[in-house]
């Protein structure tokens, strides 16, 4: 199957610091990722659909300012949480569509990230 | 408002037995259909997919499709207590699949 990675898998910042995730497709290309964030006990809720070469499509609710995403490459997408506050420490987990079948998603490993 | 609905659970079943997981979505166009396992503190699994109506069995796995009543199930025979996780129900929506919806997610429990 298809391999997706992140990193940092695990981050602990102040706040009001900016904090970057990769999202990396391995073994494949990756002409749209997509970002989530998980609260405890809580389900997925799709932040933004990050399409290599273009602006990625934010979900309501989700402030683009905020959550900056790259996606320059058929291989790599990035979130940066800009001015971080302990309200965005969550699980943040990015997949990527794969080229095989586009209907599936493969998921990275995740990255939890707190905000003190 | 495009919607995929499951029980939360937690639904628990002893050691052996089989595991009944039931997802219900809204939009009557949806053409693919996938079921992920996610671990506590761990990234969803992606267990099966399924397209077309009708049961698709992997090993233990069985994913049963009804596009008429608009509803996707999961089957899990001699589950097992690693079995237990939370079952995501995703299904692609919209008419060129651009829209991929997950459900809140159904806590199975397997009891030794």
């Amino acid at each position: 199957g298809a391999v997706v990675s992140q990193h940092p898998s695990r981050v602990i910042c102040k706040s009001g610091t900016s904090v970057k995730i990769e999202c990396r497709s391995l073994d494949f290309q990756a002409t749209t990722m997509f970002w989530y964030r998980q609260f405890p006990k809580k389900s997925l809720m799709l932040m933004a659909t990050s399409n290599e070469g273009s602006k990625a499509t934010y979900e309501q609710g989700v402030e683009k300012d905020k959550f900056l995403i790259n996606h320059a490459s058929l291989t790599l997408s990035t979130l940066t949480v800009t001015s971080a506050h302990p309200e965005d420490s969550s699980f943040y987990i990015c997949s990527a569509r794969g080229t095989g079948n586009i209907n599936e998603q493969f998921f990275g490993p995740g990255t939890r990230l707190t905000v003190l | 408002q495009k919607e995929v609905e499951q029980n939360s659970g937690p639904l628990s079943v002893p050691e052996g037995a089989i595991a009944s997981l039931n997802c219900t979505y809204s939009d009557r166009g949806s053409q693919s259909f996938f079921w992920y396992r996610q671990y506590s503190g761990k990234s969803p699994e992606l267990i099966m997919s399924i397209y077309s109506n009708g049961d698709k069995e992997d090993g233990r796995f069985t994913a049963q499709l009804n596009k008429a009543s608009q509803y996707v199930s999961l089957l899990i025979r001699d589950s097992q207590p690693s079995d237990s996780a939370t079952y995501l129900c995703a299904v692609n929506m919209g008419n060129y699949g651009q829209n991929f919806v997950f459900g809140p997610g159904t806590r199975l429990s397997v009891l030794p």
